[in-house]
């Protein structure tokens, strides 16, 4: 089955800079990469996603990259801010069957010091 | 318009209790999951109803856990004698899944699930 590492698994930000989150997946047939936030005790909220016929997506101060031939994927959050803090988890899918379910990465907790 | 909603959102049991946890999906949402989330780590698959049925259960931990959606709007994941290694946020999921494109989870707030 699909595996996905994440990191790092915290990350500490000053307010304005930017912060990069990497993931890997094992399933070469994997080809939806959503990334989630989650705030503490909140449930997670889709901030973004990329699929597979992609290799960039941008949404305002969030962007992410997709490198199938080396099967990893990051999301970068330009221009922080404290808002921005909380754990955010990459996923992998296949959808090319009839189960998309998701697997995650273990999160990266992220700080923005203002 | 309305979104994922889990009951209860706190649960406290005995060791050996049976527990039932309700996931309302949005309406009209054909896919639902269940995920189990413990302290720390990223959510993991239970299982997948697709309307009515139930496509995968390969996440279930052990046969004390039974999840069914009868008809094909509310689930219920139900975890029998309950086991201290059973406490975690219990999270559900549904999707407008088309035919062949994995699209957006909408996730509902979670049921906290503690085994005393």
């Amino acid at each position: 089955g699909e595996n996905v590492e994440q990191h790092p698994s915290t990350l500490s930000v000053q307010e304005g800079d930017s912060a990069v989150i990497k993931c890997t997946y094992s399933d070469s047939a994997s080809n939806y990469f959503p990334w989630y936030k989650q705030e503490l005790g909140k449930r997670p909220q889709l901030i973004i996603d990329i699929r597979s016929n992609v290799g960039e997506k941008k949404d305002q101060r969030i962007a992410v990259t997709l490198n199938k031939t080396a099967k990893h994927f990051s999301l970068h959050i330009t221009e922080t801010q404290p808002e921005d803090s909380a754990v955010y988890f990459c996923a992998a899918s296949y959808s090319g069957g009839s189960n998309y379910k998701l697997t995650f990465g273990k999160g990266t907790l992220l700080t923005v010091n203002p | 318009g309305a979104g994922v909603s889990q009951s209860p959102r706190y649960k406290v049991a005995k060791r050996g209790q049976d527990v039932a946890l309700r996931c309302d999906p949005i309406s009209g949402h054909v896919s639902l999951f269940w995920y189990q989330q413990a302290l720390g780590q990223g959510p993991e698959f239970l299982t997948y109803f697709q309307n009515e049925a139930q496509l995968d259960k390969s996440g279930l931990p052990s046969d004390r856990f039974f999840a069914e959606r009868p008809e094909g709007s509310v689930s219920t994941l139900k975890i029998q004698r309950t086991q201290q290694e059973d406490s975690a946020v219990y999270l559900c999921a549904s999707s407008h899944s088309l035919a062949g494109v994995a699209n957006e989870q909408f996730f509902g707030p979670g049921t906290r699930l503690t085994v005393l």
